[in-house]
């Protein structure tokens, strides 16, 4: 089955500076990189996804990278802010009938003012 | 929309007890899955359900069942509590939009079993 790893386990950066979590996986097949963000206490939300077919994707400060060829992927997160500060998972899938996701164990970003 | 519900948000157990964690949404989503979430290990994923009358194991199944008699509810049982059942247990739903699911996730139920 499919393995996804996930680095580092906890971020700590400034107001303002960028931060990067990267994500590998096993399954070559998995075509479907969704990222979740967790606040305390609170489910998983969504906040970017990427599919294989496509190298980079952004939205306003949060950006996603894949690379297939080396099977990982990384979220980028430019001028943080306090409110940023969550647990961050990646997750790999085969999109299809219930396309179940494989998380990573999760980062903890904290971002200091 | 309240999304996704789970009852209750906490709860205690004691060694060989049963329970059972509620989940309904109310999105009109066909998919809908369970996952445990321990420290430091993410979220496993123990049964999911494509539709009413259609459930399949996921990879940490056991010591589990649920069942799906409407599209918006998804029990999780619990038949004899084990220590190692203490986590965070979270239910999701989705519905396939142009061939992904995203998964909308309810608030989790956090159970501690003594």
């Amino acid at each position: 089955g499919e393995n996804v790893e996930q680095h580092p386990s906890t971020l700590s950066v400034q107001e303002g500076d960028s931060a990067v979590i990267k994500c590998t996986y096993s399954d070559s097949a998995s075509n479907y990189f969704p990222w979740y963000k967790q606040e305390l206490g609170k489910g998983p939300q969504l906040i970017i996804d990427i599919r294989s077919n496509v190298g980079e994707k952004k939205d306003q400060r949060i950006a996603v990278t894949l690379n297939k060829t080396a099977k990982h992927f990384s979220l980028h997160i430019t001028e943080t802010q306090p409110e940023d500060s969550a647990v961050y998972f990646c997750a790999a899938s085969l999109t299809g009938t219930a396309s179940k996701l494989t998380f990573g164990t999760g980062t903890r970003l904290q971002v200091t003012l | 929309n309240a999304g996704v519900t789970q009852t209750p948000k906490f709860r205690i157990l004691k060694i060989g007890q049963s329970m059972t964690l509620q989940c309904t949404q109310d999105m009109n989503h066909n998919y809908m899955y369970w996952y445990r979430q321990d420290p430091g290990m993410g979220l496993k994923l123990i049964y999911y359900s494509v539709g009413a009358g259609i459930t399949d194991k996921g990879e940490v199944p056991n010591g589990y069942n649920v069942s799906r008699s409407t599209t918006e509810d998804f029990p999780l049982r619990l038949e004899l509590a084990a220590p190692s059942q203490t986590s965070v247990y979270f239910c999701a739903s989705s519905t396939r939009d142009r061939g992904i699911n995203e998964q909308f996730f309810g608030p989790g139920t956090r159970l501690t079993v003594l």
